[in-house]
């Protein structure tokens, strides 16, 4: 069965390094997601990506962001300078015109 | 903006229970409903979906129907297990812009004990 696939899943950096989180979508699905779940907390959305541009994002994807979509096949979140509340569960997502989300295992990211 | 809305946990029952978690939902447009089920140190697993009004989505001993006239889609299984222990997020997912954007609740935690 086709899945997403997330790596790594679990990630220590030091606050301020830079660090990209990497996902495989299902391969014929058009719309990339990442969404974030600090612990005990709700599933935050952070960026839509379709055709080969950023659709949607909300108020936390903010410079300290970016997304690309390197080849066919990666689908990339770089956290420029991260923050000790950058830490939490990082979630990939990819749907095709039917809307249903697949998820990714998620990475899970420490910013000590 | 869309919105969901899920009773608060965490949700506590004994084994062969009765479960309802209550999830209501505001979208401008007409949005595809979803319950996902996260098991204690993994991701999100999509554990049902509905499309259109009236739809009834079901996996699992688990069942939601999509109430339009209520904006609801509430979960209920009619005999839970220890394995069912889980966080379970209510979603919508409405076209905004180019894309489809999963909107979800807080989340409702339940344990099951034997």
């Amino acid at each position: 069965e086709p899945e997403v696939t997330q790596t790594p899943s679990h990630q220590v950096t030091q606050m301020g390094q830079e660090v990209i989180l990497r996902c495989v979508p299902i391969s014929n699905h058009l719309y990339f997601y990442w969404y974030r779940q600090i612990l005990g907390q709700k599933v935050e959305f952070l960026v839509s990506f379709y055709n080969n541009e950023i659709s949607e994002k909300s108020e936390i994807f903010d410079d300290q962001f970016s997304v690309e979509r390197p080849d066919g096949s990666n689908f990339t979140l770089k956290i420029r300078s991260t923050k000790l509340e950058d830490s939490a569960m990082y979630f990939c997502a990819s749907s095709d015109e039917r809307a249903e989300a697949f998820f990714g295992q998620g990475t899970r990211l420490t910013v000590v | 903006g869309n919105s969901v809305t899920q009773m608060e946990g965490p949700v506590t029952l004994s084994e062969e229970a009765f479960l309802t978690i209550n999830c209501t939902y505001t979208a401008t447009g007409y949005p595809s409903l979803f319950w996902y089920v996260q098991y204690p140190g993994e991701g999100l697993q999509l554990l049902l979906k509905a499309t259109k009004a009236d739809d009834k989505g079901s996996n699992k001993g688990f069942e939601a129907t999509y109430r339009k006239e209520t904006t609801s889609f509430h979960l209920e299984k009619g005999s839970v297990q220890v394995s069912d222990s889980a966080v379970y997020f209510c979603a919508l997912s409405d076209r905004t812009g180019g894309s489809y954007i999963p909107t979800f609740g807080r989340g409702t935690s339940l344990i099951v004990h034997p």
